[in-house]
C-alpha cells in the first residue's frame, strides 16, 4: 500500500518568508509526528497528533513553528518568519493504534537563504 | 542532554561478517527501542525493535540485544551484505511513542 507523503521534496525560501510542510500519512494511521533532522544528527521531535489534536508539541523549537491536522488525516507544519538555523529537512511519520512503530515520509528538504 | 548515544559515527566490516552497532541511553523512562535504517535523500526505514520487557528479538538476519541494567543496546547483522550499507539510527521511544534518536552511525559493508 502507500506509504508516508511528504511535499515539496525540496523547498527553498529566503529569510523572512513563509513555509507550509505537508504530510499524507498512511491511510486508517490515527497518530502522527513531525521530526527535524540537522545534518550529521538524528531526526528530533517536534510535535505528536493523535487524530485531530495536538497531544504533545513539547518538540516545536519556538512559536514561529505550528502544525495542525484539521480532519485526522493530512498535517501541515508552518514555518513563520524563516530563519537560516531552520534549515534541514523536515520529516514525518505515522503509525497505527495497534503497534509502536513509526512509518516515515521521505522528508522535505527546507534551505533558508 | 543527549539522551540517546550512538558513540561510533561509522563501522566498516566486510561482506559475510558480522556488523555490530551499539547505542546508549540514559532515560530510564523509555519502555521501547527501534532501529531505523536511512538511505541518502530517504525518510528512515523501520528495521526491527524491542520492549524493554526482552533481552533479545531476532528477525531473519537482525537481532536486537538490551541491557537494561547497562542501558545499552546493540544491533547485530549477520551475514552483512553490500546493501546494508547505510546509517543505522537508534530511537527510544516514550509514553506517546515520540522518538529520541541517536546521531546514527555509518555502516560500510565491503564486498
Amino acid at each position: 500500500g502507500a506509504g508516508v507523503s511528504q511535499t515539496p521534496s525540496n523547498k527553498v525560501t529566503e529569510k523572512g518568508k513563509y513555509v507550509e510542510l505537508r504530510c499524507d500519512p498512511i491511510s486508517g494511521h490515527t497518530a502522527l509526528y513531525w521530526y527535524r533532522q540537522s545534518l550529521g544528527q538524528g531526526p528530533e521531535f517536534l510535535i505528536y497528533f493523535q487524530g485531530t489534536g495536538a497531544a504533545d508539541d513539547s518538540g516545536l523549537p519556538n512559536d514561529r513553528f505550528f502544525a495542525v491536522r484539521p480532519e485526522g488525516s493530512v498535517s501541515t507544519l508552518k514555518i513563520q518568519r524563516t530563519e537560516r538555523g531552520d534549515s534541514a529537512v523536515y520529516l514525518c511519520a505515522s503509525r497505527p493504534t495497534d503497534t509502536d512503530t513509526q512509518y516515515f515520509g521521505p522528508g522535505t528538504r527546507l534551505t533558508v537563504l | 542532554d543527549q539522551q540517546v548515544k550512538q558513540n561510533s559515527p561509522s563501522l566498516s566490516v566486510q561482506e559475510g561478517r558480522i556488523s555490530i552497532l551499539n547505542c546508549d541511553y540514559t532515560n530510564s523512562m523509555f519502555d521501547y527501542f527501534l532501529w531505523y535504517k536511512k538511505y541518502p535523500a530517504e525518510g528512515p526505514t523501520f528495521l526491527i525493535s524491542i520492549s524493554s520487557i526482552k533481552d533479545k528479538n531476532e528477525d531473519g538476519r537482525f537481532t536486537v540485544f538490551l541491557n537494561k541494567s547497562a542501558k545499552h543496546l546493540s544491533l547485530h547483522i549477520v551475514p552483512s551484505q553490500p546493501g546494508d550499507s547505510a546509517v543505522y539510527f537508534c530511537a527510544g521511544a516514550g509514553s506517546a511513542r515520540q522518538l529520541t534518536f541517536g546521531s546514527g552511525t555509518q555502516l560500510t559493508v565491503l564486498p
